[in-house]
């Protein structure tokens, strides 16, 4: 089953603006992570934010996670034609006995 | 190895048919998840080895699928009797220590039952 939802399904911006994908969960977590996907093949991990965390920073990336909300997003800032990739969280349940990815939000940047 | 090494990376195959895919894991790590992707879906978990501990198998869809893991270390996902909606990418991932912490993923093996 399904427990992070990203939304929206479908981003398309210009270089230079920011994207921001935002990730929906159901239950309790341990942590929440971020991975990207091109092309449909292997995933890459981005970002690990715990659940006693509010924000985090790695580069162009910023998440923000709201555990009283169950709800967490990714920025990108100063997006570039490089990024257009699929973004997906994944939950980590706090028994650590589960790791549920979501559908994915396709982002799409445009030189 | 540098990452986590999948093959065959596409696989097209009879309906009927078995296949096997394999995935071998960055050394050293103990945890490894196969994962299926249909297109433009999201990702299922199928299954999961944490070391020596009996395989979390809870995602496994029918008994047609099954994996093992052997000397803790490379893994083979077995399908019998190939159906077409059995065609999807199959993801394997390992992490250094339990589920839940960062998974390295693999390149994946595209799966077509023609």
């Amino acid at each position: 089953s399904q427990q992070g939802e990203e939304d929206p399904q479908a981003l398309s911006i210009q270089e230079g603006e920011n994207a921001t994908m935002n990730c929906s969960y159901k239950t309790s977590i341990n942590n929440l992570q971020w991975y990207r996907q091109n092309s449909g093949r292997g995933l890459v991990h981005l970002i690990l934010i715990r659940s006693n965390e509010r924000e985090k920073h790695s580069g162009r990336l910023r998440v923000t996670l709201d555990t009283s909300k169950k709800s967490s997003s990714l920025l990108i800032t100063a997006s570039r034609a490089a990024d257009t990739a699929s973004y997906f969280c994944a939950t980590a349940d706090s028994g650590y006995s589960t790791l549920t990815f979501g559908k994915g939000t396709m982002l799409l940047v445009s030189p | 190895g540098a990452g986590v090494s999948q093959s065959p990376s596409n696989k097209v195959t009879e309906k009927g048919k078995d296949v096997e895919l394999r995935c071998d894991p960055i050394s050293g790590h103990t945890a490894l998840y196969w994962y299926r992707q249909s297109l433009g879906q999201g990702l299922e978990f199928l299954i999961y080895f944490q070391g020596n501990s009996a395989p979390d198998k809870s995602g496994l869809p029918s008994d047609r699928f099954s994996a093992e893991r052997t000397g803790g270390s490379v893994s083979t996902l077995t399908i019998q009797r190939t159906q077409q909606e059995d065609s999807a990418v199959y993801l394997c991932a390992s992490s250094p220590q339990f589920r839940g912490t960062e998974a390295f993923f693999g390149q994946g093996t595209r799966l077509t039952v023609v």
